[in-house]
């Protein structure tokens, strides 16, 4: 059964910084792109970025809101995901996902499994 | 960066109803086009992906169509269980920009 399973939410000043982790089981790690999104309360879906496997070199995309601020990495002999975030904004406040990257035959990439997210608080 | 409206943003439906949300692309991303269903406090659930190809265990009920600008997801007789928000998100390009949600509550 695939499994993801974030942490490293919680409160943080505005200007701070949290690592957010997410260990994956169940599936082979190493070999599936993974991305994070994000949702702020009571609002919708925003993506955050990707990191593809080894085999497509460890890119990243990510959004413009977070770009330069936010930074997407992998630990693939422990099946872990991070997000790291530096210089947070009262609008970076939001449930934080990691979730599987399928790709289909067709070139297709998309979310096939979620986490259950965890919260991060930008206040003073 | 390509933009998704949603229409409608509500919707307010009785089980047993047929139901179309519409989902558009501020230009055309082929069938590069995903739905997912996000029930409160949980993740989003894939339902379909490539526009149209059911995602593995969603019920028949389901299903999808369109290309290019326009897509539609619709739900051919509404369940208890379905009343959610609906999300579509494209994958023509980066960012995989989210359309803002349709919430489908109960009549």
């Amino acid at each position: 059964e695939v499994q993801l399973v974030e942490s490293g939410g919680g409160l943080v000043q505005p200007g701070g910084s949290l690592r957010l982790s997410c260990a994956a089981s169940g599936f082979s790690f190493s070999d599936h792109y993974m991305g994070w999104v994000r949702q702020a309360p009571g609002k919708g879906l925003e993506w955050v970025g990707r990191i593809r496997n080894k085999a497509d070199s460890y890119s990243t995309d990510y959004a413009m809101s977070v770009r330069g601020r936010f930074t997407i990495s992998r630990d693939d002999s422990k099946s872990s995901l991070f997000l790291q975030t530096n210089s947070l904004k009262t609008e970076d406040t939001a449930v934080y996902y990691c979730a599987r990257i399928y790709r289909n035959n067709w070139g297709e990439d998309y979310f096939d499994y979620w986490g259950q997210g965890t919260l991060v608080t930008v206040s003073s | 960066d390509i933009q998704l409206t949603q229409s409608p943003s509500f919707l307010s439906a009785s089980v047993g109803d047929r139901v179309t949300i519409t989902c558009r692309a501020s230009q055309g991303i082929r069938s590069y086009l995903v739905w997912y269903q996000q029930k409160p406090g949980k993740a989003p659930k894939l339902l379909i992906y490539a526009a149209s190809t059911l995602q593995s265990g969603v019920p028949s009920r389901f299903s999808g169509s369109g290309s290019g600008t326009e897509f539609t997801l619709t739900i051919s007789s509404l369940q208890p269980e379905d009343f959610a928000t609906y999300y579509c998100q494209q994958l023509n390009s980066y960012p995989r920009t989210f359309g803002p949600g349709t919430k489908v509550d109960i009549k």
